[in-house]
């Protein structure tokens, strides 16, 4: 089955640094992919989605110069934290929905972001 | 606006027993249904998925559910349940178009008894 990984698994880093997370559609193109976030014990709540050549476009209340969405080809879609806070630690979830079959959507495992 | 509620946070049963999670949505036309399962470390997996047509879906893991419109609900079921169920379960609908965004409930974590 269709597959994505995300990259890294879990990061900490100080508080004002900058943290950039992957996410890969390992045999399939996504022109779409879509950033989620995780609070402990709770929902996923979209945050963008990330278009393949174009800007992303943000939920209402994303701050997008917060978090920086760049998807630089079919296969690749990043997520840069910048200046983060312990407030933005957080598990971050991206999803990609297959080129042929859109209505299925393919998760990656996620990356734990802990700032300091 | 749409919305998913899973009016359960934490559900325990024994191994061997049924199972039934509770789904209810929010939506002006025929939504596009989800039932996902998240265990630690993994990504969400696709338990199975309702557009339109038969209201009794078929999934993975043995797993059914139903999408019932005049209760606005679509819980998920399984006969019996086995220890390697112990997860957490997202109830998810499909924004209008299918553009592939999804609003998802808040979770119901599954917890099972030997």
């Amino acid at each position: 089955g269709a597959v994505v990984s995300q990259h890294p698994s879990w990061v900490i880093c100080k508080s004002g640094t900058s943290v950039k997370i992957e996410c890969r559609s390992l045999d399939f193109q996504a022109t779409t992919m879509f950033w989620y976030r995780q609070f402990p014990k709770q929902s996923l709540m979209l945050m963008a989605t990330s278009n393949e050549g174009s800007k992303a476009t943000y939920e209402q209340g994303v701050e997008k110069d917060k978090f920086l969405i760049n998807h630089a080809s079919l296969t690749l879609s990043t997520l840069t934290v910048t200046s983060a806070h312990p407030e933005d630690s957080s598990f971050y979830i991206c999803s990609a929905p297959h080129r042929t079959h859109t209505d299925t959507q393919y998760f990656g495992p996620g990356t734990r972001l802990t700032v300091l | 606006a749409q919305s998913v509620t899973q009016p359960d946070i934490h559900i325990t049963v024994s191994e061997g027993a049924s199972l039934e999670l509770r789904c209810n949505y929010s939506y002006g036309a025929t939504p596009y249904l989800f039932w996902y399962v998240q265990s630690p470390g993994q990504g969400l997996q696709l338990l199975l998925k309702y557009f339109s047509g038969d209201t009794l879906v078929q999934g993975i893991k043995g797993f059914e559910a139903e999408f019932k419109r005049s209760q606005s609900s679509f819980n998920l079921r399984k006969p019996s349940v086995h220890w390697s169920d112990a997860a957490e379960y997202f109830c998810a609908v499909g924004e209008s178009g299918n553009t592939g965004k999804l609003i998802f409930g808040q979770g119901t974590t599954l917890q099972v008894k030997p």
